[in-house]
């Protein structure tokens, strides 16, 4: 069981918004910063959020990132079929000492 | 732009050592900002961190995998290199190498990915 906490599923229409959401503690989430990363079987995963909200050059505004306390979330909008894959959120943990993934949330588009 | 490429034998036997290069490529290698790390996929599971290390040799491992993990750099050939001992077939996955941002952490670009094997 990964210590940061995803649901293994999400879905939505296309054009819809769709929240994936990431849960830790103190000494995660609470005192460093949240990555998330889109993985599609066969492609290297690609980041889309660094530092809990920043977007790297390139990936669309469609997705965001935000992070409050001890949890984290991405909202992709305007979903799109090309959106669907696994979703991870990432980060530091300080009790470890070491970097950390979520389990992943599987977004389905219908 | 920056390109990483994974390289090493897909099929390692048990106990072995399992060993992949990345090599770095229309970027610096030198450089402050950024660490060169290694991450995991199992089949079916999700990423795991392995470690890291920064151009001047500098390294931070997996306290979980530090015990049979060696990473190492050849600023020569704008390379770096992992090194894990006594393999088990729970070490079977998709290795990635990565560039990990120092400030913030993140992890930009990914190679494309090696399959490794551990099976007789």
């Amino acid at each position: 069981q990964s210590v940061l906490t995803q649901p293994p599923s999400a879905s939505g229409t296309p054009g819809q918004r769709v929240p994936i959401f990431c849960s830790g503690s103190r000494s995660n989430i609470g005192m460093n910063s949240v990555s998330w990363y889109k993985v599609v079987p066969g492609k290297a995963p690609k980041l889309l959020i660094h530092t809990n909200d920043q977007r790297p050059s390139g990936v669309p505004d469609r997705f965001s990132g935000f992070k409050s306390g001890t949890s984290a979330s991405l909202a992709i909008s305007g979903l799109q079929s090309e959106d669907e894959a696994d979703y991870y959120c990432a980060g530091w943990d300080d009790s470890l000492q070491g970097v950390i993934f979520g389990g992943g949330t599987k977004l389905t588009v219908l | 732009q920056l390109q990483l490429q994974e390289s090493g034998p897909g099929l390692v036997k048990p106990w072995e050592t399992l060993s992949l290069t990345c090599t770095v490529s229309g970027d610096s290698f030198r450089t402050s900002y950024y660490s060169w790390g290694w991450i995991r996929q199992p089949p079916g599971k999700g990423p795991e961190w392995i470690g890291s290390i920064s151009y001047y040799g500098i390294t931070h491992h997996n306290p979980s995998l530090e015990s049979r993990v060696t990473t190492s750099v050849d600023t020569s050939n704008s390379q770096f290199s992992l090194k894990l001992a006594t393999v088990t077939a729970a070490d079977t996955a998709v290795y990635y190498c990565v560039r990990q941002a120092v400030v913030g952490g993140a992890f930009d670009p990914w190679g494309q990915g090696t399959l490794v094997i551990v099976s007789s």
